[in-house]
């Protein structure tokens, strides 16, 4: 089945602590990219990365790391978390960078910063 | 990018037809209208895309005046399970930042 898949769900931790979301997608997509969704804020882009070893920062990228080693795989890295990214993310991928392309999006990770 | 307008929520019921309008008076002519849906606690997916006129496939309609500066879509007999958050995007066609800039929505909710 095609799907883009991230773990873990959902986490709770502590400030300062840092953590690792990873995302995968099995569709040999070129470009995938990380978005945060807020109430009364809609969903942001974090970061995007149109190809391994490619990364460009989104609208809101402060606070987090990326990194594309491998097609399949976008991890996203908090360094050192902060009570302000307790957010909703969404990983999503697609066939090229072109805005045109069908983004298919993961499950969601429910992130909670103490 | 263009900024949408959409109604904050609608309701229905179920096997009626649902239109959703989507202001968009600063469209670009590289401009191109999509649609996507999401679910409570689920990631966007993506429902239809347009440039003008007419599309339609096995999920929705998408209709598209002269001008460009509005959109519907259209949802025909709806069940419970369309409830869900709409979003109407303007993407221009020649961006390849990927970038989908999402509003606030429109929450449908479809009663029995």
């Amino acid at each position: 089945e095609a799907q883009v898949t991230q773990n873990p769900r959902y986490l709770i931790t502590v400030t300062g602590k840092k953590l690792t979301v990873t995302c995968s997608q099995n569709m040999n997509h070129e470009y995938m990219s990380w978005y945060r969704q807020d109430p009364g804020l809609g969903l942001r882009q974090i970061y995007y990365s149109m190809n391994v070893e490619v990364t460009d920062k989104g609208d809101v990228p402060e606070g987090y790391k990326v990194s594309r080693k491998e097609k399949r795989n976008f991890p996203l890295i908090l360094e050192s978390p902060s009570p302000n990214q307790t957010s909703l993310y969404f990983c999503a991928s697609s066939f090229s960078s072109g805005s045109l392309y069908e983004q298919f999006f993961g499950p969601g990770t429910r992130l909670t910063v103490l | 990018l263009a900024k949408t307008t959409q109604p904050i929520s609608m309701d229905s019921y179920e096997g009626q037809e649902v239109n959703i309008t989507c202001s968009h008076n600063n469209i670009a002519t590289n401009d191109y209208i999509t649609w996507y849906q999401q679910f409570p606690s689920q990631g966007p997916r993506f429902i239809i895309q347009g440039y003008k006129t007419k599309v339609t496939n096995e999920v929705a309609s998408l209709f598209i005046p002269a001008d460009r500066k509005s959109s519907t879509l259209s949802l025909p007999r709806v069940s419970l399970s369309d409830t869900a958050v709409y979003y109407c995007l303007v993407e221009h066609g020649s961006s390849n930042t990927g970038k989908l800039i999402f509003g606030q929505g429109t929450t449908l909710q479809v009663k029995p």
